[in-house]
């Protein structure tokens, strides 16, 4: 069925550090990716996003790598701050789904940055 | 600030009764998304709207309906609540009809049913 995983529910990481989000999704169909981060008390936040045509897309600070040959994704945050802390998810949109762009969520990893 | 907006940002009722979220997209977009976030089942989607029409559902209840008005802003109706349906409740908005596309999300509705 659909689903979106990620490998770890907890990432700690200490400030200034590289971190790195992974997620696993098991429909190999789907054709874009997205990262959400979450803070408390907040709704999910876009961070960046990928086609499946794609292999590596770049934000500020942010960098998505897609390998659909182990239907893998993942986040790097570079100098990973304080701010940085917050549940990121990862969701996907199934090919097929020309008439809607709903996404399946991942159930989200926890980052949290020690000072 | 996403440019989505929710109201109530709270809302505590009892068992039995009926409550209506409300949400305004961002003044560019005509797609209108729901998801429930509870702690055991994480973001499920709900229901997509388009122009006020609707164009998908996922794990909808049928206690719950919804629906998009001509001016965008979108109502997702919850009745005969339960204990299960406290959660947190997201609406989020694109700019295309279909397809993948970047959603924005609002602040959310936080539900309590005592």
């Amino acid at each position: 069925g659909e689903s979106v995983g990620l490998h770890l529910p907890t990432l700690s990481v200490q400030e200034g550090d590289n971190s790195i989000i992974n997620c696993a999704y098991s429909n190999s169909a789907s054709d874009y990716f997205i990262w959400y981060k979450q803070e408390s008390g907040k709704g999910p936040q876009f961070i960046i996003d990928i086609r499946s045509n794609m292999d590596k897309r770049q934000g500020q600070r942010v960098t998505v790598l897609l390998n659909k040959t182990v239907k893998h994704l993942s986040l790097q945050i570079a100098a990973t701050q304080p701010g940085d802390s917050a549940v990121y998810f990862c969701a996907e949109t199934p090919l097929g789904s020309s008439n809607t762009g709903k996404l399946i969520f991942g159930q989200g990893t926890t980052l949290q940055v020690k000072p | 600030d996403s440019g989505v907006t929710q109201t109530p940002k709270h809302l505590i009722t009892a068992t039995g009764q009926r409550v209506t979220l409300r949400c305004s997209p961002r003044s560019e977009d005509l797609s209108v998304y729901w998801y429930q976030q509870s702690l055991d089942q994480g973001l499920q989607f709900l229901i997509h709207y388009y122009n006020g029409e609707e164009r998908a559902k996922g794990n909808i209840l049928e206690r719950f309906s919804a629906q998009q008005f001509p001016d965008l802003h979108s109502e997702l109706n919850l009745s005969s609540l339960e204990l299960g349906d406290s959660a947190l409740y997201f609406c989020a908005s694109s700019g295309v009809a279909g397809g993948p596309d970047t959603q924005y999300f609002g602040p959310g509705t936080r539900l309590t049913v005592l």
